[in-house]
């Protein structure tokens, strides 16, 4: 039973497209984010929210807005895709305390051609 | 400057060999810091924390963390072809904020 899901894993998609990255954890965290890693691996926090409320918010363009139904669900959508939006987009869950372990999901792997 | 320091790698060992793997930071307020392994096409997953400084041991994995010199290293003992990961070291302070470094790429030889 996956503990941090996301869907679709893979996504090929034209410039200019909008596009929409689902994501669900059933470990009853309170706390959910979205990381970006890029070619080079480096993961990088975008968005973190806590029981449905907006704690973190990197230097992202607006182009990329999350929402969350609810403290289980996290999705991004990006819109007017760029080139350099391809990446993996990892979404993740903790019980809010950085003490406690993040879990990761298995990715989405996005590509803008 | 990165906040996280990380080498890239790749380090290629043989089999049996003790892994050291390291990294350096510049931000005095980080207090947790953790070591996670990522497969290729896999997510991050947590192998090691450790608070502020000290030795940490599981199994054959050791984090050790010396604040003095912001400077923090996993040890892998008898290496084993399965430890063929990207290692991470991650980081925080009393934010919510979890900061990275790039991974080091490791490949253990049979």
């Amino acid at each position: 039973d996956t503990a941090v899901s996301q869907t679709p894993k893979y996504l090929v998609t034209q410039m200019g497209n909008d596009k929409s990255i689902k994501c669900e954890q059933n470990l009853g965290h309170d706390t959910m984010y979205w990381y970006k890693q890029d070619s080079k691996k480096f993961l990088k926090i975008m968005f973190s929210y806590n029981n449905k409320e907006l704690i973190i918010n990197e230097t992202v363009p607006n182009r990329f807005s999350p929402k969350s139904p609810d403290k289980a669900h996290l999705n991004l959508h990006i819109n007017s895709l760029e080139l350099g939006d391809s990446a993996v987009y990892f979404c993740a869950s903790s019980s809010g305390d950085w003490r406690n372990t993040i879990y990761f999901g298995e990715g989405s792997w996005l590509t803008v051609v | 400057q990165k906040e996280v320091e990380q080498d890239p790698g790749p380090l290629s060992v043989p089999e049996g060999a003790i892994v050291s793997l390291n990294c350096t930071y510049s931000n005095s307020a980080f207090q947790y810091f953790m070591w996670y392994r990522q497969y290729s096409r896999k997510g991050p997953e947590l192998l090691m924390y450790t608070y502020s400084s000290g030795n940490k041991e599981d199994g054959r994995f050791t984090a050790q963390v010396d604040k003095s010199s912001k400077y923090i290293s996993l040890f892998i003992r008898d290496s084993q072809p399965s430890d063929s990961a990207t290692y991470l070291c991650a980081m925080s302070g009393s934010s919510y904020k979890l900061i990275f470094g790039s991974g080091t790429r490791l490949l253990v030889r049979p």
